[in-house]
């Protein structure tokens, strides 16, 4: 499996509002409603953040929201803080009882 | 407390081999299944391969079968990794993640075990 493709970087500045992008194929991102996205600070394990493409677990701040079209999953964080700066992965159920991972964006915080 | 807690930092030379554990806590370990996911410094992270902790059936990816082995000890509500014919490549955080089965995501990840292959 080829990893899902994520745009490298993005940034932001206090209170404004960023989008990443996770692009895979109709066999893992299209094909499923099983999308993921894990917040990542460097020296950390990650944090599920989104699942099921636009599920928030609890303790997750609202700011956070997922969704998907065809092939493209997204994670948009509203209203962006300082400690929103971190790594952030998209993962897709790719069936067969495989996961495969997007290869990242860095996220800044201006 | 619920929780994974995952061995120490290991150094091992090229050809070795090298077993990493997750000890689950504060959660009935078999209601859930364990996956492994490794990070080489600097790079994404890469889905090493999962194990049915109730009954042991294990899946991997294709990129890594014949060099991990999974396997579970119940009796200590631990899951382990084992990772052979070690390369520099190999160098990396690996993390143990629990998975609900009841879709596909990770909701508890363990802190990771740095794995150091140096000749």
């Amino acid at each position: 499996q080829s990893a899902l493709t994520q745009s490298r970087s993005v940034s932001g500045s206090p209170g404004q509002s960023v989008t990443i992008s996770c692009t895979g194929t109709s066999s893992d991102v299209g094909g499923y409603n099983y999308v993921s996205w894990y917040q990542q600070h460097p020296g950390k394990a990650p944090k599920l953040m989104i699942y099921d493409v636009s599920k928030r677990p609890s303790g997750v701040p609202d700011r956070f929201s997922g969704s998907k079209s065809g092939n493209t999953a997204s994670l948009t964080i509203s209203g962006l803080q300082a400690e929103d700066e971190a790594d952030y992965y998209c993962c897709s159920y790719a069936g067969s009882y495989t996961v495969v991972f997007g290869g990242g964006t860095k996220l800044t915080v201006l | 407390q619920v929780q994974l807690v995952q061995s120490g930092a290991e150094v091992k030379k090229p050809g070795a081999s090298v077993k990493v554990s997750c000890m689950a806590s504060g959660y009935t370990f078999t209601n859930y299944a364990m996956h492994w996911v490794r990070q080489a410094p600097g790079q994404r992270l890469e889905w090493l391969g999962w194990i049915n902790v109730g009954n042991g059936n294990t899946k991997y990816s294709q990129k890594f079968q014949g060099k991990v082995t999974i396997t579970r000890d119940t009796s200590a509500s631990t899951a382990y990794m084992e990772l052979s014919s070690l390369r520099s490549e190999d160098t990396a955080v690996y993390y143990c993640a629990r998975w609900p089965t009841t879709s596909w995501y990770f909701d508890l990840w363990g802190r990771g075990t740095l794995v150091t292959v140096s000749s």
